[in-house]
């Protein structure tokens, strides 16, 4: 079973609409729990960043960590075509051998349409 | 430009033959890594590097070698490829290892071994 459980979509939603994305994890010792943004031909880059529970909100975007539930959202208001893309949740424990071993979700793929 | 810099993007070849992707990267980071991506599994870490001359295995370190020779240049070895190591392969960097230092990745590099 994997640590990190995504729904790969895809998800496809109209200009405007509220996008939820989620994951879910079994590592009790995750503590930084990140959303990475990719297009397409291109590498991940990091959107937003939580450590441990509680919110956090940039411009249209809102990340959520629930420790006792395993579960971490992205939210995503207004969403513009510009929000087309594939997007990664990962996290990592506070203290890991491996420094920044982070564990990936498998990505969920958004696509907004005008 | 502060960026992680892989070459080739694209690169075809044949089993057994050996090949190279090199990794650099102009941000004084401390911290590498290569991953590869395959569809149903994400991204999922081969080898990382916590500063020149330290090296280590990932999570998937099965055929591949590295080294870091020098702080800017992490490159990835392939002795004798083979077709379960056709992928898209990704190397990142954050200045260290750890903590909430985010990870930069670069393009991606799409191995094809036929």
């Amino acid at each position: 079973q994997k640590e990190v459980e995504q729904d790969p979509g895809p998800l496809s939603v109209p200009e405007g609409a509220i996008v939820s994305l989620n994951c879910t994890y079994s590592n009790s010792a995750f503590q930084y729990f990140m959303w990475y943004r990719q297009y397409s031909r291109k590498g991940p880059e990091l959107l937003m960043y939580t450590y441990s529970s509680g919110n956090k909100e940039d411009g249209r975007f809102t990340a959520q960590v629930d420790k006792s539930s395993k579960y971490i959202s992205l939210f995503i208001r207004d969403s513009q075509p510009s929000d087309s893309a594939t997007y990664l949740c990962a996290m990592r424990p506070l203290a890991d051998a491996s420094g920044s071993r982070l564990t990936f979700g498998e990505g969920t793929q958004l696509t907004v349409n005008p | 430009e502060a960026q992680v810099t892989q070459n080739p993007r694209y690169l075809i070849t044949v089993t057994g033959k050996k090949l190279t992707v090199t990794c650099s990267q102009n941000m004084n980071h401390e911290y590498m890594s290569w991953y590869r991506q395959d569809p149903g599994l994400g991204l999922r870490q081969i080898y990382y590097s916590m500063n020149v001359e330290v090296t280590d295995k990932g999570d998937v370190p099965e055929g591949y070698k590295v080294s870091r020779k020098e702080k800017r240049n992490f490159p990835l070895i392939l002795e004798s490829p083979s077709p379960n190591q056709t992928s898209l392969y990704f190397c990142a960097s954050s200045l260290r290892p750890g903590g909430d230092s985010p990870l930069h990745f670069g393009n991606g590099t799409r191995l094809t071994v036929t």
